[in-house]
């Protein structure tokens, strides 16, 4: 099946610096990826969609410039958090999905526990 | 985006009880899905219904969707302790090719 991978899987980091997290797409190309962010116990909420080749589209109330995110290939977005700060530790995870069309499920990473302090 | 409300937010049976969680939305969708997500760890696809699809199993989840009431509900029969999770439905319902999650419903299966 279908296998998204995502890296770090934990990252711990200063206030102030800048943290990538790299989501790939194993066995399939995906010109869309989405992150999302979740927080404990709550739901997913996402932040923007990437399209390779292009900019990403990024949800109401998502800074673009702190979350930076680039698709430049079919098998890699990757996600930067910059001059990161204590309320940015969170949960991240990215998905795709293994071929186009609304009726298809998402395959997800196994997300990134960003603790920054 | 607004999202989907799920209740119960979390649920406690035995072993081989049957589990059921309900999810509601708010706009016309062309389908909703169910989502599992172990602790810690991404979320895994479960089932998908489309919008002209009134039931569907797979194994020993059964998913019902009405489109009339905006819902559906996920029933897992005979739960198991490794069935413990926290199940959420998505919806496209803020168009395009995204998905909308619901709150969740944190199901504990005990031995």
């Amino acid at each position: 099946g279908a296998v998204v991978s995502q890296h770090p899987s934990r990252v711990i980091c200063k206030s102030g610096t800048s943290v990538k997290i790299e989501c790939r797409s194993l066995d399939f190309q995906a010109t869309t990826m989405f992150w999302y962010r979740q927080f404990p116990k709550q739901s997913l909420m996402l932040m923007a969609t990437s399209n390779e080749g292009s900019k990403a589209t990024y949800e109401q109330g998502v800074e673009k410039d702190k979350f930076l995110i680039n698709h430049a290939s079919l098998t890699l977005s990757t996600l930067t958090v910059t001059s990161a700060h204590p309320e940015d530790s969170s949960f991240y995870i990215c998905s795709a999905r293994d071929y186009l069309g609304i009726n298809s499920p998402l395959h997800f990473g196994n997300g990134t526990r960003l603790t920054v302090t | 985006s607004q999202q989907g409300e799920e209740d119960p937010q979390a649920l406690s049976i035995q072993e081989g009880e049957n589990a059921t969680m309900n999810c509601s939305y708010k706009t016309s969708i062309n389908n909703l899905q169910w989502y599992r997500q172990n602790s810690g760890r991404g979320l895994v696809h479960l089932i998908l219904i489309r919008s002209n699809e009134r039931e569907k199993h797979s194994g020993r989840l059964r998913v019902t969707l009405d489109t009339s009431k905006k819902s559906s509900s996920l029933l897992i029969t005979a739960s198991r302790a490794a069935d413990t999770a926290s199940y959420f439905c998505a919806t496209d319902e803020g168009g395009g090719n995204k998905l909308t999650f619901g709150t969740g419903t944190q199901l504990k299966v005990e031995l």
